[in-house]
């Protein structure tokens, strides 16, 4: 069955260090996708960055990068030069490609970058 | 171009009162989703629509909840008679096509039920 674990409810971080979020998840499809949405105290979710389980290089948005391990089935996000606004909750999901394409959400880590 | 909008974004109701929540994707989105989050936990799909026909609702309690899309735009997701394991935030996401690219989430509509 799919599933998503992130095993970090929390994180701080300091501002303009880099942190990394954990993802690992579990899928017997060989063709996937997987995505990172930040969810500010205000709700809504922001899609973030995408990998494709063909991909052959991580993916890269600005200060995002995805560390995609497929033997190791992890999609570690790493957030670079950590600002003040990243403060949220971090989602990462997972897409079957040859099933319906609903997204499987892990439980979320709160990230929290401090002065 | 203009996201995707919901509302309310805050209903407090009392148990076995019914409610209603409207959603209004992106202009030329195909595939709508309601996902309800309860707090602590990651969205949790509760039906999809492409167009106007349902795609998955294997985990919409049917026997409290219905949705529609009409028109293949606009998305109503309602629930009679409300439970208190309803208070969620429910977030409405659109996509331009089935199983490409991101999905595209609106602000959700908090629910509170006492």
């Amino acid at each position: 069955a799919q599933k998503i674990t992130q095993t970090q409810p929390g994180m701080f971080v300091q501002e303009k260090e880099a942190v990394t979020l954990d993802c690992t998840y579990d899928t017997s499809d060989p063709s996937y996708g997987l995505f990172w949405y930040k969810q500010p105290s205000s709700g809504e979710m922001i899609f973030l960055i995408y990998q494709g389980s063909y991909d052959q290089q991580n993916a890269t948005e600005g200060r995002y990068s995805l560390n995609f391990q497929k033997a190791r089935k992890s999609a570690n996000l790493v957030i670079s030069a950590s600002q003040l606004g990243d403060s949220a909750m971090y989602f990462c999901a997972m897409r079957e490609v040859y099933n319906t394409d609903k997204l499987i959400f892990g439980t979320g880590t709160r990230l929290q970058v401090f002065p | 171009e203009a996201g995707v909008a919901q509302s309310p974004r805050y209903k407090i109701i009392e148990k076995r009162q019914s409610v209603a929540f409207w959603c209004n994707p992106i202009s030329g989105h195909a595939t709508l989703y309601w996902y309800q989050q309860i707090l602590g936990q990651g969205p949790k799909l509760l039906i999809q629509f492409q167009n106007n026909g349902v795609v998955d609702d294997s985990q919409l309690p049917k026997d409290r909840f219905s949705a529609e899309r009409l028109k293949g735009v606009d998305s109503t997701l309602k629930i009679q008679p409300a439970k208190l394991e309803d208070s969620a935030v429910y977030l409405c996401a659109s996509s331009p096509h089935r199983a490409e690219g991101e999905q595209y989430f609106g602000p959700g509509t908090r629910l509170t039920v006492t």
